[in-house]
């Protein structure tokens, strides 16, 4: 049963500390999508990937935030110093480009809180 | 940047009944892709169902169909014999069908959602 796998599901973490976010992707998928959901901005995407490599990061604060995909099976989301503005879903999304048509599909999500 | 708007922040439907979810979105594109993803309690993203915007014929998915219009640039989502299991939050999403190195699987832009609720 392929699907993304996210961990952890949940983190509760205080301000200030690092958070580390990891994602799965479907085996063979070569793009990686991240998402971040809340109540008050919805879904919006972070970054993403393609064959590991970052093709879109403009959504992603810059300051705090670093996404990375250390080899094909592994993307994190790092974020450094963490803020409680950053209390969010954070949702990995994997596609294969090479299949005309295809989608991406979404983990469960990692539930951030940061306090 | 396309926009995406959901203009119902909720909705109910009695069991059995049919309720129509709505969407309209902005682009100056004239080829996309447009979808409804389902997402229940468990936080799950679930595909339910995808438009070419070249397609003329609307989208079904067993229950679930699509009424495209692609002037009006609306796209709603109508589900027919509700069910329980249908309860859930519903979010329209926009992609572009332009080419970005070499493919167009790109971002998606969704709409805030819309929370259906099933009355039994």
């Amino acid at each position: 049963d392929a699907r993304v796998t996210q961990t952890p599901r949940h983190k509760v973490t205080e301000m200030g500390q690092e958070v580390t976010m990891r994602c799965q992707p479907i085996l063979g998928h070569n793009t990686v999508f991240w998402y971040r959901q809340t109540m008050m901005q919805g879904l919006e995407l972070l970054a993403y990937f393609r064959n590991r490599a970052p093709l879109d990061d403009s959504g992603m604060p810059k300051d705090r935030f670093s996404a990375e995909m250390p080899d094909a099976t592994l993307a994190t989301l790092k974020i450094q110093p963490s803020e409680p503005r950053d209390s969010a879903v954070y949702f990995c999304a994997s596609g294969l480009v090479a299949r005309e048509g295809t989608e991406a599909f979404f983990g469960q999500g990692t539930r951030l809180t940061v306090v | 940047a396309q926009t995406v708007t959901q203009s119902q922040p909720e909705m109910s439907v009695q069991e059995a009944e049919t309720v129509t979810l709505s969407c309209t979105y902005d682009t100056s594109e004239s080829d996309y892709y447009l979808f409804w993803y389902k997402q229940p309690p468990s936080r799950q993203m679930i595909l339910v169902i995808r438009q070419e915007a070249y397609k003329q014929q609307n989208a079904t998915e067993n229950r679930f169909s699509v009424n495209f219009q692609k002037a009006a640039k609306s796209f709603s989502l109508k589900i027919s014999d509700s069910q329980l299991g249908d309860a859930a939050m519903y979010f329209c999403a926009y992609r572009s069908a332009r080419r970005y190195r070499g493919s167009t699987l790109g971002r998606l832009y969704f709409g805030r959602g819309t929370q259906l609720t099933v009355w039994p």
